[in-house]
C-alpha cells in the first residue's frame, strides 16, 4: 500500500519570504500522480499543483513549484513570495493512474498536513 | 455555477441515531468520493463510486454506507454501528480518468455526536 509522510506538523515563514514543505511517499509502482492541496481555515480543499511521475520537469503555478525526485521519493513544495493568504493546512497526495481494466485506482492517499502560518 | 455542495454545514447526533449526509455535485462528474478528516491526520477514504448505481469500500467504510441511484448525488449514512463519528467529512468527485482527473472537494460537514 502507498504511503505519504509529511514531517513538518508546523511551519511558519515571513511574508514575503520563501518556504518549503517537505512530503515524502512510498510506492512500488513506476507512475503515478502526485499533488499538494491547501486547505484554509473555510476548510476547502483547493488544488495547488500536481505532478505526473514520468515528467521529469518540475511542475510550477505562478509562485509554487515543487521539487520533485523520484529515486527518493521526495516531493516537496516551494511558496515564492508568501502571502497572508497562503495560511492554510497543506496536503502532500499520491493517486496511481487509472487503468482502462482495473477502475477503482482513483482514490487520494494523503499525508497528515503541514500548517504553513505566515508571519506579517 | 458548476460545484459540489454538502448540507448540513453542521449535524448533531444522538448516540445510537444514524444520520445522512447530503453531496450534490453538477460537474456531469462520474467518480464521487467520501473522505473522512479528524485533527492531526489526513483525509481517509471512506467509500467511492465510479459509476451509477456502483461503489467500493474505502480504507475506513465500517460502520458507514452509501448509495449512487443519480449521477449528480452521492449521500453518506453514518450508521450506530460507527464507534467514533464525530468528524469533518468531505464530498469529493472527478471525470474518473486520465491526467486531468482533479478531485473537486465540497464545502464539508462537520459531524458532531452528543
Amino acid at each position: 500500500a502507498q504511503t505519504v509522510t509529511q514531517s513538518q506538523p508546523e511551519m511558519s515563514v515571513q511574508e514575503a519570504e520563501t518556504v518549503t514543505l517537505s512530503c515524502t511517499y512510498d510506492t512500488s509502482e513506476s507512475d503515478y500522480y502526485l499533488f499538494w492541496y491547501k486547505q484554509p481555515p473555510s476548510r476547502q480543499m483547493i488544488l495547488v499543483i500536481r505532478q505526473e511521475a514520468y515528467k521529469q520537469q518540475n511542475a510550477t503555478e505562478n509562485r509554487f513549484s515543487v521539487n520533485f525526485q523520484k529515486a527518493a521519493k521526495s516531493f516537496s513544495l516551494k511558496i515564492s513570495d508568501s502571502q497572508l493568504g497562503d495560511a492554510a493546512m497543506y496536503f502532500c497526495a499520491y493517486r496511481t493512474p487509472t487503468l482502462l481494466s482495473n477502475f477503482g485506482n482513483e482514490k487520494l492517499t494523503f499525508g497528515t498536513g503541514t500548517r504553513l502560518t505566515i508571519i506579517p | 455555477d458548476g460545484g459540489i455542495t454538502q448540507s448540513p454545514k453542521y449535524l448533531f447526533r444522538k448516540e445510537g441515531q444514524n444520520v445522512t449526509l447530503s453531496c450534490e455535485q453538477n460537474l456531469n462528474h462520474d467518480a464521487m468520493y467520501w473522505y473522512r478528516q479528524d485533527p492531526g491526520q489526513g483525509l481517509r477514504l471512506i467509500y467511492y463510486s465510479q459509476i451509477v448505481n456502483d461503489f467500493q469500500k474505502g480504507d475506513i467504510a465500517e460502520g458507514y454506507s452509501v448509495s449512487r441511484e443519480k449521477k449528480e448525488s452521492f449521500p453518506l449514512t453514518v450508521t450506530s454501528a460507527q464507534k467514533n463519528p464525530t468528524a469533518f467529512y468531505l464530498c469529493a468527485s472527478s471525470t474518473g480518468t486520465g491526467f486531468d482527473n482533479e478531485q473537486f472537494f465540497g464545502p464539508g460537514t462537520r459531524l458532531t455526536v452528543l
